[in-house]
């Protein structure tokens, strides 16, 4: 593929279900980036991978969200026990080695 | 902390007109400044970026310069096209460098024919 993907594009959780959303990065990217929108701001970041290695992790609002790329490549968002303000689309970018230049079409959560 | 503010939109223009959307920046010392765009169903990608003050960055037609003496680096285009129909995000580093943006709420650009 040419660009980042990310799946599900949208998902629709009962509030306390456990959610993972995926990013296939461009081939080859070796920075991969989490980022959070929510509706009508711009995104916020949450996490940062350098290959397989968390750099940053600092923008995870809590301890429900974790974030892995274990083998450098394929990224997992997992959230735990989902709340209402969970609810915002989901970005994932890759770089080759700087900051976020591409980003994915994001995935929308919705939280019931 | 840095921060950046930009116009609340919708900017809505006919063809060919000209496009300025605002942009200003709080920061400690002069970081690098991006533009972003978001077309309908893609995801944002880098318009166009200035790492020092009165850099100009440039892509597609658009232009933004780093003015430090008035801590703005405002997006402008000379003559829109209905293809420029987007959302534009302006952002800055925050703590932690390019790795971790912080990005204006986004201006919604509309051109009409």
């Amino acid at each position: 593929g040419a660009g980042v993907s990310q799946s599900p594009r949208y998902k629709v959780a009962k509030r306390g279900q456990d959610v993972a959303l995926r990013c296939d990065p461009i081939s080859g990217h070796v920075s991969l980036f989490w980022y959070q929108q929510a509706l009508g701001q711009g995104p916020e970041f949450l996490t940062y991978f350098q290959n397989e290695a968390q750099l940053d992790k600092s923008g995870l609002p809590s301890d429900r969200f974790f974030a892995e790329r274990p083998e450098g490549s394929v990224s997992t968002l997992k959230i735990q026990r989902t709340q209402q303000e969970d609810s915002a689309v989901y970005l994932c970018a890759s770089s080759y080695n700087e900051g976020p230049k591409f980003f994915g079409p994001g995935t929308r959560l919705t939280v019931l | 902390g840095n921060s950046v503010t930009q116009m609340e939109g919708p900017v809505t223009l006919s063809e060919e007109a000209f496009l300025t959307i605002n942009c200003t920046y709080t920061a400690t010392g002069y970081p690098s400044l991006f533009w972003y765009v978001q077309y309908p169903g893609e995801g944002l990608q880098l318009l166009l970026k200035a790492t020092k003050a009165d850099d100009k960055g440039s892509n597609k037609g658009f232009e933004a310069t780093y003015r430090k003496e008035t801590t703005s680096f405002h997006l402008e285009k000379g003559s829109v096209q209905v293809s420029d129909s987007a959302v534009y995000f302006c952002a800055l580093p925050g703590y932690g460098g390019y790795n971790k943006l912080i990005f204006g709420a986004g201006t919604r650009l509309a051109v009409h024919p």
